[in-house]
């Protein structure tokens, strides 16, 4: 069985200031792993993914995410932070045995930016 | 945006009821997945189809029920609405290939309300 935790389910941030969004995941075989956003009233975006290549991952909007296998890993940043970042944030894992990509997701975290 | 459209956007329905559900997938994608978002959560894995035969099932009752047409376009279907229904049903489409699977791209969802 796969699980992701998203510690934190709000961050506040500052305009231009560090985001850093924190998921632990849970797998027994090597997993994928994804970030995905939701605006209000609207489906998941895919920002970036891991899919055993790279580990340090860059994807949409200036975000980046470093796999960490030591750590089980998988933390969302982005280095300044802008108004239209402001929405929910999903990680997901996903078994690369399993076709489809069955996605596994964590609760969200919720970002607020602040001018 | 993506090529996966949902319909309807929002529905209301009365606790009992039954209700179907749209998804049009991609354009090439072979593979749909459902998924419920009930308010303040992450999305949970309810089923897929691939080549129209299920692969796949999370932790939902029978009531929760599917179909792919040969256009790889799917219906979810919900009997004996409850309350706890209440969410926002994310539609994703994918293609796979053998054991390999293009990431997930979602729709904007249907909101649906069980009064």
């Amino acid at each position: 069985a796969q699980s992701v935790t998203q510690l934190g389910s709000h961050v506040s941030v500052s305009e231009g200031a560090l985001v850093l969004l924190r998921c632990n995941y849970s797998s027994s075989v090597p997993p994928y792993l994804f970030w995905y956003v939701q605006y209000p009233n609207q489906g998941l975006q895919l920002l970036l993914k891991y899919t055993s290549a790279a580990t340090l991952v860059k994807g949409i909007n200036g975000f980046e995410a470093e796999f960490k296998k030591s750590e089980t890993s998988f933390h969302l940043t982005k280095p300044s932070a802008h108004m239209s970042d402001a929405a929910e944030y999903f990680c997901a894992v996903s078994d690369w045995r399993a076709a489809g990509n069955k996605l596994t997701f964590g609760g969200g975290t919720r970002v607020l930016v602040k001018p | 945006e993506t090529g996966v459209t949902q319909s309807p956007t929002h529905l209301i329905k009365t606790r009992g009821q039954q209700v179907t559900l749209r998804c049009s997938s991609q354009s090439g994608h072979n593979t749909v997945s459902w998924y419920q978002q009930a308010l303040g959560q992450g999305p949970q894995f309810i089923f897929q189809y691939y080549r129209e035969e299920e692969n796949g099932r999370g932790n939902f009752p029978p009531r929760f029920s599917g179909l792919q047409f040969p256009n790889y376009s799917s219906e979810l279907n919900v009997n004996a609405l409850e309350l706890d229904d209440s969410a926002l049903y994310l539609c994703a489409s994918s293609l796979a290939v053998q054991a390999l699977s293009t990431e997930a791209f979602f729709g904007q969802g249907t909101r649906l309300t069980v009064v």
